[in-house]
C-alpha cells in the first residue's frame, strides 16, 4: 500500500543533542510537510517542500532545518533540542498543495 | 492571518446520539475546507473534503459537512454515532490566498457503549 512512514516512531534525545527525524512516501506526490504538535494543540506547519522549493513557516525556530534529498525523501533536524520541543512530529504529504494530505504515523520526541 | 476555530473541545455522547462538530475559519477567499479524524493509535486521516459544488458533502462511515459561505462554517454531522467514532477530530482549510493548511485544535470525541 502506498503510504508516508516516519522512522522512529519514538525518539529520545538529551537536551541540546542534535536529532534527525526521517520521512518517506510511496505516493510520489510532491509536496511534503513537517508538522510539531504538543498535546491538545493543532499540528503547527514547521516548513514545507514543494517539489524542491523549501518554505519556511515566518514562526518556525533556526533550531529546526530541513532536507529533501529526492521526492521520496524528507528529513527533520532539531540542532540543538531544548525541552520545549518535546513533542509529536508529523509529516505528511499531497499532490499539490490544495489537496487532501496523507500523514504519516509521527514520531513522538522526549528531550531529557 | 488566517485562523481555524472549533469550539468544542470534548464531546462526550451515548452510542446512537447525532453529532454536530463546529468549525469556523476566518479567511474571505478562496477556501479547500478539510475534516480530519485520528483514532486511538492511528495517524491522521482524511474523512472529508469539499473544494466546489454541493456545499453538502458526504464522507466516510456516514460523516456529512455542510460548507455554509456566509457563516464561514464547515460543521461536521452524523445522525447516530457509534463507539468506534471515538477519536480526534481536525477542521483544516486551505486558502487560496495564503497558499497553506490551518488545522483548528481539535474535538475530542468519546462515545459511551
Amino acid at each position: 500500500d502506498a503510504m508516508v512512514i516516519q522512522n522512529p516512531r519514538y525518539q529520545v534525545t538529551q537536551f541540546g543533542k542534535p536529532v534527525t527525524l526521517s520521512c518517506s512516501q510511496t505516493l510520489n506526490h510532491n509536496v511534503m510537510y513537517w508538522y510539531q504538535q504538543k498535546s491538545s494543540q493543532a499540528p503547527k506547519l514547521l516548513f514545507h517542500y514543494y517539489d524542491k522549493d523549501f518554505n519556511n513557516e515566518a514562526d518556525t525556530p533556526d533550531n529546526f532545518q530541513s532536507r529533501r534529498p529526492n521526492t521520496s525523501f524528507c528529513f527533520l533536524d532539531i540542532r540543538s533540542p531544548g525541552l520545549g520541543d518535546a513533542a509529536m512530529y508529523l509529516c505528511a504529504t499531497s499532490r499539490g498543495s490544495s489537496n487532501e494530505q496523507f500523514f504519516g504515523p509521527g514520531t513522538r520526541l522526549t528531550v531529557l | 492571518a488566517q485562523s481555524v476555530s472549533q469550539h468544542n473541545h470534548h464531546v462526550i455522547l451515548s452510542e446512537a446520539a447525532s453529532l454536530e462538530l463546529g468549525c469556523n475559519y476566518s479567511y474571505g477567499g478562496t477556501v479547500n475546507l478539510f475534516w480530519y479524524v485520528q483514532y486511538p493509535g492511528q495517524h491522521l486521516q482524511l474523512l472529508l473534503k469539499y473544494f466546489s459544488g454541493d456545499p453538502l458533502v458526504k464522507g466516510i462511515k456516514g460523516f456529512e459537512a455542510e460548507f455554509i459561505k456566509s457563516k464561514f462554517s464547515f460543521n461536521l454531522r452524523k445522525p447516530s454515532v457509534q463507539w468506534s467514532d471515538t477519536a480526534e477530530y481536525f477542521c483544516a482549510v486551505f486558502s487560496g490566498g495564503y497558499q497553506k493548511v490551518t488545522f483548528g485544535t481539535g474535538t475530542k470525541l468519546q462515545v459511551i457503549p
